[in-house]
């Protein structure tokens, strides 16, 4: 079964406090990993797309890698604007064409 | 370009009572889908649509109808409502099956109680 398991399910940082969460899943045909960012009361808004396993992409201070069976989103040095909860979405191959399979995120809380 | 929107941003529901959650895009996306976010769930998919006049089954599609008459407009009908399905709901437009990318613009959200 098609699935996307997202871990910590909370991950409260300090201000600078570098991290990473973490995004394991099992799909058959993927065709990419994406991560998401969502603030509360709001849908989710597109970071990055990931094709490949040794692929990775940045952008400020994150930074996603992917592995066959797994990626991470690295924050360095965070700020308390990156609070927000964290989605990670997996794209594979289905009957009508292809589907999208979110994890229940990661919610990041920054400290000051 | 307004991206994607949703209407109503809340709406109360009875159980039995039916209503239509409209949604719509102008960036001329081939595909549109339909989520709904309960707390520690993650989003799941209610149906999803490939072009105008094509539409399929997502995770949890019961008691949800759609259609695609347009490429703009994809709304999801609530034939009696339900409180199981209390949630926000999401509605979401990517580029399309083939070819280009395929990361997925999300609108506001709708939040439904059916009480």
């Amino acid at each position: 079964e098609d699935q996307v398991t997202q871990s910590p399910e909370a991950l409260r940082l300090q201000e600078g406090e570098s991290s990473s969460l973490n995004c394991s899943y099992t799909v058959s045909g993927l065709r990419g990993l994406f991560w998401y960012r969502q603030d509360p009361g709001k849908g989710p808004e597109f970071l990055f797309t990931l094709y490949s396993a040794g692929e990775e992409k940045e952008k400020e201070r994150l930074k996603a890698t992917l592995t066959k069976k797994e990626s991470f989103l690295h924050i360095t040095a965070p700020k308390p604007e990156d609070s927000a909860t964290y989605l990670c979405a997996v794209q594979a191959r289905g009957t009508g064409g292809f589907k999208t399979i979110f994890g229940a995120g990661t919610r990041l809380f920054v400290k000051a | 370009n307004a991206g994607v929107t949703q209407t109503p941003k809340f709406q109360v529901l009875k159980t039995g009572q039916s209503m239509t959650l409209q949604c719509a895009q102008d960036m001329n996306h081939e595909y549109m889908s339909w989520y709904r976010q309960d707390p520690g769930m993650g989003l799941r998919l209610i149906h999803y649509s490939v072009g105008a006049g094509i539409t399929d089954q997502g995770e949890v599609p019961n008691g949800y109808n759609v259609s695609r008459s347009t490429t703009e407009d994809f709304p999801l009908r609530l034939l009696s409502a339900a409180p199981s399905q209390t949630s926000v709901y999401f509605c979401a437009s990517s580029l399309g099956r083939t070819g280009g990318s395929y990361e997925q613009y999300f609108g506001p959200g709708t939040r439904l109680t059916v009480t």
